[in-house]
């Protein structure tokens, strides 16, 4: 069955240190990958989603960046976090009956 | 525009009470819908699809194209209900498009 592994769950960065949280997916080969970003009253915000490895397409500006070194790896980065970085991040996978998520990282930049 | 549109942030309902989450879409073509949700603690997933056209935890939700509307009901909201409900869409070109999701709490 497919998974999708999502690490850490919880991550405390100071302004201006980098970043990188990484997603893994098992059980299918060549997914569609994304990263979503949660925030209250706005709902899931998609950054970017990747087609295949290097792949990536950006939705919105931002301070962040994606990349896909593997087939079901995916890797949200920054160089230098800012204050407005915090949030919650979900990475999804899409299948044939939707996406399923990973369980998301609680980013708290301070 | 491609646009998921859920008026409501937070919807209260006694226990026992109908339950209807609203939605509306703006897509040009056939959509494929969904409703997410999440529990507390628990991650995102996926509730039920328009194209299944199935009942899930007393769930269901009818495509109505007219009105451009995926509107979430039950005729019986429970305690165990109460969680953060997003309609979604998804587009030809695989991205799935959020609404900004409803609280629903249900009241004992």
């Amino acid at each position: 069955s497919q998974t999708i592994h999502q690490w850490p769950a919880t991550l405390v960065q100071p302004v201006g240190s980098p970043l990188s949280l990484e997603c893994t997916v098992e059980g299918t080969s060549n997914p569609n990958l994304y990263w979503y970003r949660q925030a209250a009253g706005r709902g899931l915000q998609l950054l970017f989603y990747s087609v295949g490895i290097g792949q990536i397409s950006s939705e919105v500006p931002q301070n962040l960046s994606a990349s896909r070194p593997q087939d079901r790896q995916f890797i949200l980065s920054s160089k230098k976090l800012l204050l407005s970085d915090s949030g919650f991040y979900l990475c999804a996978w899409s299948g044939a009956y939707g996406y399923t998520f990973g369980s998301g990282t609680r980013l708290t930049v301070v | 525009a491609q646009r998921v549109t859920q008026p409501e942030k937070l919807l209260s309902v006694f226990k026992g009470a109908p339950v209807e989450l609203k939605c509306n879409y703006s897509y040009s073509g056939s959509p494929e819908l969904f409703w997410y949700v999440q529990y507390s603690r628990q991650r995102l997933q996926l509730l039920l699809r328009h194209i299944s056209r199935e009942s899930i935890k007393g769930f269901t939700a009818d495509l109505n194209k007219g009105e451009t509307s995926f509107h979430l009901k039950k005729p019986f909201a429970q305690e165990e209900d109460s969680a953060m409900y997003y309609c979604a869409l998804r587009a030809r070109d695989d991205k799935i498009i959020f609404g900004k999701g409803t609280r629903l709490h249900i009241l004992p």
